[in-house]
């Protein structure tokens, strides 16, 4: 098994310019999560989903979309990057709604 | 959401043990206790969970105490693999599993 697997590793946007995150897993998790993590703090919850077609808002969702349309998917959708989106992205997966997340390796945007 | 309160940053010696503590004192009778850990430049890792009673795994040991309002997580023997960050992070045994990090504990482990 893959795990969860991040698509691109690093990318750098000028303002306004858009662009998906991508984010895969093959282990059949139900909930996948995203989350960004600002240097030298904790990870922030930005959206999450507990199945194909079901998403819901986390703590920082403003600025960001999101879409389930298979169980291994979970893009991460950046309308207008602006410097604040500046960030290592994460996604994550589990099977069910209290078990281990399992991460991926991140992806390192940055917004000039 | 219960908070959880653990020191910035922990110094310990190779193949020595090692306990990282977290205070937890709002925590209700529903939240699991979980451990996390970030090694440099990855995505975060389980380490362990658990709800009332102490917990090993092949990884770690977590202690909690009898109140709930503080755990430790034991690295038995410490190993440079084992500096990273630490998260102590309480989540609710109902509802989606939002887990929230705080700033974790900083492991730094000497040769």
């Amino acid at each position: 098994n893959a795990g969860v697997t991040q698509t691109p590793k690093f990318r750098i946007l000028k303002i306004g310019q858009s662009m998906t995150l991508q984010c895969a897993q093959d282990m059949n998790h139900n909930y996948m999560y995203w989350y960004r993590q600002d240097p030298g703090m904790g990870l922030k919850l930005i959206y999450y989903s507990v199945g194909a077609g079901i998403t819901d808002k986390g703590e920082v969702p403003n600025g960001y979309n999101v879409s389930r349309s298979t169980t291994e998917d979970f893009p991460l959708r950046l309308e207008l990057a602006a410097p604040s989106q500046t960030s290592v992205y994460f996604c994550a997966s589990s099977w069910d709604i209290t078990d281990t997340q399992y991460f991926g390796p991140g992806t390192r945007l940055t917004v000039l | 959401d219960a908070k959880t309160t653990q020191p910035n940053s922990m110094e310990s010696n190779e193949e020595e043990p090692v306990h990282l503590p977290c205070n937890h004192s709002t925590i209700s009778g529903t939240d699991y206790i979980h451990w996390y850990r970030q090694l440099p430049s990855q995505g975060p890792e389980y380490v362990i969970h658990g709800l009332t009673s102490n917990v090993n795994n092949r990884m770690a040991s977590l202690a909690i105490a009898e109140d709930r309002k503080s755990s430790t997580l034991i690295l038995h023997r410490a190993t440079l693999r084992d500096a990273a960050v630490y998260y102590c992070i309480l989540s609710p045994r109902q509802g989606a599993q939002k887990l929230v990090f705080g700033q974790g504990t900083r492991l730094t482990i000497n040769p």
